[in-house]
């Protein structure tokens, strides 16, 4: 059972372009969830989503876009890097609201 | 403001020892109350989760403890190992209304267990 499986685990980007950050689970968990993790700071949630074709903003959503055209995929895309966006990304995943999520390993990414 | 914070930031102990970590928060309904283990560039762990009527929670070596009157929470952690140096971080769920979700964390505390 893998689990949530984040790809890539690091990443450089120049300023202007643009990425996507894949996260995949196979526990058949409805909610997913995409978070950075800044040095010193809590994780905040960047967008959730509650099931297949639902997303929804969370704190810090400017710069990102996400889609859950299926259950088990959640992918983040950045459209055009910036600086700001140097952070370790974790993506989630739990059966139900109440329920605590499962996390991937992180991706660290880099904008230069 | 629904906040969690957590003390001391970092803490540094000779194995063997115990020691306790601590989290108080604001954040009110409160559903539920996670700590989470985070080694070094991996993602967080489940420790343990707490409703808001239970005061006390172990997984081994860890036990938990929570008072909702007072909103504080701990994590004590016996018999100190080197395996248990990393970042530990508590998690707070507000009692989900109008559809909207969301989970409170804490910056966390780094944990160093020294031989």
């Amino acid at each position: 059972n893998a689990g949530v499986t984040q790809t890539p685990k690091f990443r450089i980007l120049k300023i202007g372009q643009s990425m996507t950050l894949q996260c995949a689970q196979d526990m058949n968990h409805n909610y997913m969830y995409w978070y950075r993790q800044d040095p010193g700071m809590g994780l905040k949630l960047i967008y959730y989503s509650v099931g297949a074709g639902i997303t929804d903003k969370g704190e810090v959503p400017n710069g990102y876009n996400v889609s859950r055209s299926t259950t088990e995929d959640f992918p983040l895309r950045l459209e055009l890097a910036a600086p700001s966006q140097t952070s370790v990304y974790f993506c989630a995943s739990s059966s139900g609201d109440s329920v605590q999520p499962f996390f991937g390993q992180g991706t660290r990414l880099t904008v230069v | 403001k629904n906040q969690v914070e957590q003390s001391p930031q970092s803490l540094i102990i000779l194995e063997g020892k115990n020691c306790t970590l601590q989290c108080n928060y604001t954040v009110s309904p409160f559903s539920n109350l996670r700590w989470y283990k985070q080694d070094t560039g991996r993602g967080p762990v489940s420790l343990t989760i707490m409703t808001f009527s239970e005061n006390t929670k172990s997984n081994g070596r860890y036990t938990a403890t929570l008072d909702a009157d007072t909103k504080q929470s701990s994590l004590h952690i016996t018999a100190s190992q080197l395996s248990d140096s990393a970042s530990y971080i508590c998690v707070v769920s507000p009692t989900f209304t109008s559809g909207t979700y969301k989970y409170i964390f804490g910056t966390g505390t780094r944990l160093k267990v020294l031989a």
